[in-house]
C-alpha cells in the first residue's frame, strides 16, 4: 500500500524550529518528485516546496525562502522540511505529497498531515 | 506568479444538482491544470490531472475542462459525499499555486 506519514509537528515558540518528516512506503521512493504543502487554519492549501527524487531540482515558496530547506534521505525512504525562524504565521497543517506518482508532476498521493503551532 | 482565481467561492445545492466550477488564471497554462477535492479533516486527493483526465478510481461524475487561462469543473449529479473543498492547481511554473477554493455546501 502506498502510504505517506509526517511527523516531528508540535507547539514551538516564534523564532524557533521544527524538523518535519515524511515516511513514504509503498513506492520507489527515489524515482518521486515530493512536495510539502500547508494549509493555515481554516485557509486554503499553500504550497510550501518541492524536491526532486535525486535530491536535486529544489523550490521554495517565497514565504518561506531562506527559513525552510527540503531534504530528503532515498535510503531511509523519508523526506524532511526544516524549519527555521519560525512565525506565527507558519501556524498550519502540513502535508506531504509526492508528485508525479502515477500522474505527471501531479500531487497525485498525500499524507494525512501533521500539525505546527508557533506560538508564544 | 501565477495567480489562479476560483469562483463562486460557495456554491449550495442539493442532491442530484449538478455543479460547475470555475478557475481562472492569470497568465495561459496550457493544459497544466489538475483539481483535487478535500473532504472536512481530511487531505486532499487529486480528481483531475492536465485539465481534464480523470484520476483513478474518481467517479464519471466529475469531469474537467479547459485551456488557456480558463477552467471548469464539472460534477454532473451531486451525491452526499461530494460535499467539499475543491481547489484548482497549476503546475507550469514555480513557484506552485492554488486557487483559492470551492466550498460546495447542502442547500
Amino acid at each position: 500500500e502506498v502510504q505517506l506519514v509526517e511527523s516531528g509537528g508540535g507547539l514551538v515558540r516564534p523564532g524557533g524550529s521544527l524538523r518535519l518528516s515524511c515516511a513514504a512506503s509503498g513506492f520507489s521512493f527515489s524515482r518521486c518528485d515530493m512536495t510539502w504543502v500547508r494549509q493555515a487554519p481554516g485557509k486554503g492549501l499553500e504550497w510550501v516546496s518541492a524536491i526532486g527524487g535525486g535530491g536535486d531540482r529544489i523550490n521554495y515558496a517565497d514565504s518561506v525562502k531562506g527559513r525552510f530547506t527540503i531534504s530528503r534521505d532515498n535510503s531511509k525512504n523519508t523526506l524532511y522540511l526544516q524549519m527555521n525562524s519560525l512565525r506565527a504565521e507558519d501556524t498550519a497543517l502540513y502535508f506531504c505529497a509526492a508528485r508525479g506518482l502515477y500522474y505527471q508532476y501531479h500531487m497525485d498521493v498525500w499524507g494525512e498531515g501533521i500539525t505546527v503551532t508557533v506560538s508564544s | 506568479e501565477i495567480v489562479l482565481t476560483q469562483s463562486p467561492a460557495t456554491l449550495s445545492l442539493s442532491p442530484g444538482e449538478r455543479a460547475t466550477l470555475s478557475c481562472r488564471a492569470s497568465q495561459s497554462i496550457s493544459t497544466y491544470l489538475g483539481w483535487y477535492q478535500q473532504r472536512p479533516g481530511q487531505a486532499p486527493r487529486l480528481l483531475i490531472y492536465d485539465a481534464s483526465n480523470r484520476a483513478t478510481g474518481i467517479p464519471a461524475r466529475f469531469s474537467g475542462s479547459g485551456s488557456g487561462t480558463d477552467f471548469t469543473l464539472t460534477i454532473s449529479s451531486l451525491e452526499p459525499e461530494d460535499f467539499a473543498l475543491y481547489y484548482c492547481q497549476q503546475r507550469l511554473k514555480w513557484p506552485l499555486t492554488f486557487g483559492g477554493g470551492t466550498r460546495v455546501e447542502i442547500k
